[in-house]
């Protein structure tokens, strides 16, 4: 059972565009919803987040959008960057469960073209 | 930053050999460290979360005695793959949590281990 999904496997955007990456999830218990990017074989690297009683949530060119009745969230790059092309992956977890244990979506590779 | 570092980086061991990888968190102390692994162009799948002085606990499937998972300190959580095989193959990667949940977690830059 999928718990947190990301259903486009890839994106492209151009340069100085708005790239969204979108994460749809199934559990309404999650207490916070976090970003992370990811180069090839390093670690994944925070990003943004946003809990579950707010609807957005912003930090410079990246912004977190969360919609609980769709049970959907998205992260908005604007203006996109060609360092911005990496795979990000968007995340879940529940305080009440084992102090926060992330449940990771399949993961977006976003490239952007200079 | 909160630092986590992982040793080794890579390692290429033998069929039926044990290798054990390290987690430690540099600058904080982590009650709590989880171990996950990525296969190629997959998601990180979590294999257990570490609490320091208590057995670890284990998502469903992952064989507790194949991948042994010892937090001995605040410092420092060890997870061990025993009598490896080439399907164990993969990018094994530890986080540590910490007390602003979102903050997430920090997690380690991984360690690549191949079995030949």
């Amino acid at each position: 059972d999928q718990q947190v999904k990301q259903n486009s496997p890839s994106l492209s955007v151009q340069e100085g565009r708005i790239s969204i990456l979108n994460c749809d999830y199934t559990n309404s218990m999650f207490d916070y919803f976090l970003w992370y990017k990811k180069y090839p074989a390093e670690g994944p690297t925070f990003l943004i987040s946003i809990s579950s009683i707010k609807d957005k949530n912003e930090d410079g060119r990246f912004t977190v959008f969360l919609n609980k009745s769709a049970k959907h969230l998205s992260l908005h790059i604007v203006p996109s960057q060609p360092g911005d092309s990496a795979v990000y992956f968007c995340a879940a977890s529940a305080l009440w469960n084992q102090g926060g244990k992330l449940i990771f979506g399949q993961g977006t590779e976003l490239s952007v073209k200079p | 930053g909160a630092v986590v570092s992982q040793h080794p980086s890579w390692v290429i061991c033998k069929s039926g050999t044990s290798v054990k990888i390290e987690c430690r968190s540099l600058d904080f102390q982590a009650t709590t460290m989880f171990w996950y692994r990525q296969f190629p162009k997959q998601s990180l799948m979590l294999m257990a979360t570490s609490n320091e002085g208590s057995k670890a606990t284990y998502e469903q499937g992952v064989e507790k005695d194949k991948f042994l998972i010892n937090h001995a300190s605040l410092t420092l959580s060890t997870l061990t793959v025993t009598s490896a095989h080439p399907e164990d193959s993969s990018f094994y990667i530890c986080s540590a949590g910490v007390a602003d949940p979102g903050s997430g977690q920090y997690f380690g830059p991984g360690t690549r281990l191949t079995v030949t």
